[in-house]
């Protein structure tokens, strides 16, 4: 079942803009990871948090997890058109291998 | 490193047929492999988790004398969908993660489409 919850559903900004996305679960978790989706394609794995961890960045990603509140929040700086896709962050309690994914975020970012 | 691929990508096929996809790993060996199923812009939903040599394991909800599942090689794992209707019209996409691994590698998914 789906866990995670993610805020806003869709995200329409400028390119240059910043994007934030949020995310929030509901057990305790292993670690926190965050994918990207092209309409229509697979998953591409951005960025991954472990739960002792409380920031991390990738290039423009910047992702923070704050396991008290059992929520996430991944930043995308100085936006591109190229960003435009479905963002999805997903779980993995402590126990066993399964990925719980939100219901993700669809970010369009104008040219 | 670490390609999952699925075939076909995508595929059409009338109601009441059989429909078999393919998840392979390309350059690493999956003792665990992973079958969501994704419907127009929802998120993923897990089917069913299988490993290597052994049943798979059905999330609550997923009949699994409808979608089979054969993980039969490291390398391979198969979901076929019996007797195929217009609501298994859906995105299926696997993954695959290696044992004592912390990521799952995605395959690009196959898009069914029943009539």
């Amino acid at each position: 079942s789906q866990q995670g919850e993610e805020d806003p559903q869709a995200l329409s900004i400028q390119e240059g803009e910043n994007a934030t996305m949020n995310c929030s679960y509901k057990t305790s978790i292993n670690n926190l990871q965050w994918y990207r989706q092209n309409s229509g394609r697979g998953l591409v794995h951005l960025i991954l948090i472990r739960s002792n961890e409380r920031e991390k960045h990738s290039g423009r990603l910047r992702v923070t997890l704050d396991t008290s509140k059992k929520s996430s929040s991944l930043l995308i700086t100085a936006s591109r058109a190229a960003d435009t896709a479905s963002y999805f962050c997903a779980t993995r309690k402590n126990a066993g291998n399964m990925l719980t994914f939100g219901g993700g975020t669809r970010l369009m970012v104008k040219p | 490193g670490a390609v999952v691929s699925q075939h076909p990508s995508w595929v059409i096929c009338k109601s009441g047929t059989s429909v078999k996809i393919e998840c392979r790993s390309l350059d690493f060996q999956a003792t665990t492999m992973f079958w969501y199923r994704q419907f127009p812009k929802q998120s993923l939903m897990l089917m069913a988790t299988s490993n290597e040599g052994s049943k798979a394991t059905y999330e609550q909800g997923v009949e699994k004398d409808k979608f089979l599942i054969n993980h039969a090689s490291l390398t391979l794992s198969t979901l076929t969908v019996t007797s195929a209707h217009p609501e298994d019209s859906s995105f299926y996409i696997c993954s695959a993660m290696t044992s004592g691994g912390s990521e799952q590698f995605f395959g690009p998914g196959t898009r069914l489409t029943v009539l």
